[in-house]
């Protein structure tokens, strides 16, 4: 079975300062992951996803994520927030050639100006 | 490229109604497409796993007979939420598979409030 793990349900983070958001998951085959965001009453946009080879993932708006298979982790983050950042983030896990995800709890952004 | 579509967006029905919630990959085909429920502040619950041209697979706990799932074709993907009642007023949100890429893309949900 797998999961996945997002630490902490919420972050609050000022204009320009770092945006980290941790991602573990659990998998017993190497996993593809993925990172979503969901706008308030919109459905998830894929904002990158680690399948193979490189293990430092550029996605967009500025976001990126590096898979540690050591750590089992996904963490992303942006060098820099904006107001536009404010929404919710899931991290996702797809098993290698498998159809579901499983979705992370969530982790809510505030931005503060 | 790869979106999804969903109609409606949102919808207000009578108890005991039913509301039939489309979803369309506009520019690939998907011979799987997800169904999910999302409760507010809450993540995505996957309902049922949709298959073109057979049955639909659904997870545990979830009633076959009130959410039907028809798939019909290659980009369209129907859920009908039957008799529905109050609890059912939920966020429900459609993703569609593309298998060259392994990625699920989602569409923009369907808010149902049940009256």
């Amino acid at each position: 079975a797998q999961s996945v793990t997002q630490l902490g349900s919420h972050v609050s983070v000022s204009e320009g300062a770092l945006v980290l958001l941790r991602c573990n998951y659990s998998s017993s085959v190497p996993p593809y992951l993925f990172w979503y965001v969901q706008y308030p009453n919109q459905g998830l946009q894929l904002l990158l996803k680690y399948t193979t080879g490189a293990t430092l993932v550029k996605g967009i708006n500025g976001f990126e994520a590096e898979f540690k298979k050591s750590e089992t982790s996904f963490h992303l983050t942006k060098p820099s927030a904006h107001m536009s950042d404010a929404a919710e983030y899931f991290c996702a896990v797809l098993k290698a050639a498998g159809n579901k995800l499983t979705f992370g709890g969530g982790t809510r952004v505030l931005v503060k100006p | 490229g790869a979106v999804v579509s969903q109609h409606p967006s949102w919808v207000i029905c009578k108890s005991g109604t039913s509301v039939k919630i489309e979803c369309r990959s506009l520019d690939f085909q998907a011979t799987t497409m997800f169904w999910y429920r999302q409760f507010p502040k809450q993540s995505l619950m996957l309902m049922a796993t949709s298959n073109e041209g057979s049955k639909a697979t659904y997870e545990q706990g979830v009633e076959k007979d009130k959410f039907l799932i028809n798939h019909a074709s290659l980009t369209l993907s129907t859920l009908t939420v039957t008799s529905a009642h109050p609890e059912d007023s939920s966020f429900y949100i459609c993703s569609a598979r593309d298998t060259i890429t392994d990625t699920q893309y989602f569409g923009p949900g369907t808010r149902l409030t049940v009256l």
